[in-house]
């Protein structure tokens, strides 16, 4: 069955630090992989995601994320915070007929 | 990108009335939506598969009675919460992905908060 899970449910950093967000997923073949970010009381917003290839890939507003098959992650990273990152964030994985499954989200909050 | 309009964005209703929500593609055609309920402070769950010109598909524990959907065009899917309670205060979010394109991006809506009182 497929899964995935976000281990950190909130998590506070400095601006200007870096940034990891953790995901791990359960998927029975080739998972197509995806970050969002939902501000308070609003939709889903893609950072990015990765089909196939490069297994580094670059999204939008300065995020990156890592597909390791080994370790059946996809971890999202920013090198220097910002306070307008300061949002809810899903890990998602998209299954046949683009249902998706999404992790519980990890909270940023970003202190001065 | 791909556009998807959620209507309302939110709405307050009084239990035991009815509230439609609609979700539309405005720029390319869907055959099948996806509805999602999320509870404060939670994620993202999955309700029922929108497929348009049949039958909804709904998730174990969904109440098809409660949660009646229509996707009557490859544009438009609709929820109707019926006999709405206040635990049926959410945010419900909508997504849909071109027709022609499997497993790609999934684009959502805005998003309906619903508050029933």
């Amino acid at each position: 069955a497929q899964s995935v899970t976000q281990p950190d449910i909130h998590i506070t950093v400095s601006e200007g630090a870096s940034l990891e967000l953790r995901c791990n997923y359960s998927y029975g073949a080739t998972p197509y992989l995806f970050w969002y970010v939902q501000s308070p009381g609003q939709g889903l917003q893609l950072l990015l995601k990765y089909f196939s290839g490069d297994t580094l890939v670059q999204g939008i507003k300065g995020f990156e994320a890592e597909f390791k098959r080994s370790q059946s992650s996809f971890n999202l990273r920013k090198p220097s915070v910002h306070w307008s990152d300061a949002a809810e964030y899903f890990c998602a994985v998209g299954a046949t007929g683009n249902q998706f499954y999404f992790g519980t989200g990890t909270s940023l909050t970003v202190i001065p | 990108g791909a556009v998807v309009s959620q209507h309302p964005s939110w709405v307050i209703c009084k239990s035991g009335t009815s509230v439609k929500i609609e979700c539309r593609s405005l720029d390319f055609q869907a055959t099948t939506m996806f509805w999602y309920r999320q509870f404060p402070k939670q994620s993202l769950m999955l309700m029922a598969t929108s497929n348009e010109g049949s039958k909804a598909t709904y998730e174990q524990g969904v109440e098809k009675d409660k949660f009646l959907i229509n996707h009557a065009s490859l544009t438009l899917s609709t929820l109707t919460v019926t006999s709405a309670h206040p635990e049926d205060s959410s945010f419900y979010i909508c997504s849909a992905s071109p027709h022609y394109r499997e497993n790609t991006e999934a684009f959502f809506g805005q998003g309906t908060r619903l508050t029933v009182v």
